[in-house]
């Protein structure tokens, strides 16, 4: 079964611009969740999505967006962006069954905004 | 909210010694505690999990303990290779659905 890939794998922008990653979960399972990962301050949960409804979301300014689609792929949006939203990020998706849930990770996307 | 905390966030061993990583939690709620294995340029991997009603688990040379009054747990390497270097991840999640707390990380360098 393929794992969860993520597009673009690499994105250099500029201050001010927004930019959009893809995350295609593994085939079957209906939630993704995404993460921003940087050198200090490690993994961080931005939100979640299941069915096409965000189910959890992180604390993380209002430029970081996300939807899902009816086949579970996931995009995450970034407006204006800072300098210091250059990080990895990272998607992870789950299949939740009789109560227990356990998230796969993508390779991410390096995002480095100049 | 949850906070997980991570020891050491540097770990040097010989190869074929054992490493130990330990990692805190703060919501007496959490329930499942897994450890992500993250290599250089790639995603985390998961490499093993617990819940809250085991106290222990093992797979081959890796190991976690769970002890919930303390609320703590530990990852256990055992005769550890040069494959085991990477940077292990430790989180923490209340049940199903809710998001995954992460530790800051800790990076294991195996020398042969």
């Amino acid at each position: 079964k393929a794992g969860v890939t993520q597009t673009p794998r690499y994105l250099i922008k500029t201050r001010g611009q927004q930019v959009t990653l893809s995350c295609s979960p593994i085939s079957g399972h209906r939630s993704v969740s995404w993460y921003q990962q940087t050198p200090g301050q490690g993994l961080q949960f931005l939100f979640e999505y299941f069915s096409e409804t965000q189910r959890n979301k992180g604390n993380f300014p209002g430029r970081f967006s996300g939807r899902q689609f009816s086949n579970s792929r996931s995009e995450m949006n970034v407006s204006t962006l800072e300098l210091g939203d250059s990080a990895l990020y990272l998607c992870a998706s789950s299949l939740r069954t009789g109560g227990r849930e356990t998230q796969y990770f993508g390779p991410g996307t390096r995002l480095l905004v100049l | 909210g949850e906070n997980v905390e991570q020891h050491p966030s540097t770990l040097s061993v010989q190869e074929g010694d054992s490493a130990v990583i330990k990692c805190t939690y703060s919501d007496s709620a959490s329930n499942y505690f897994p450890w992500y294995k993250q290599e250089l340029g790639k995603g985390p991997q998961l490499i093993i999990d617990i819940r809250s009603n085991v106290g222990e688990k093992k797979d081959q040379r890796i190991a976690v303990t769970l002890n919930k009054t303390a609320k703590h747990f530990s990852l256990h390497i055992t005769e550890t290779q040069p494959e085991d270097s990477a940077v292990y991840f430790c989180a923490a999640r209340r049940q199903a659905g809710t998001a995954l707390i992460f530790g800051k990380g800790t990076t294991l360098s195996v020398s042969s």
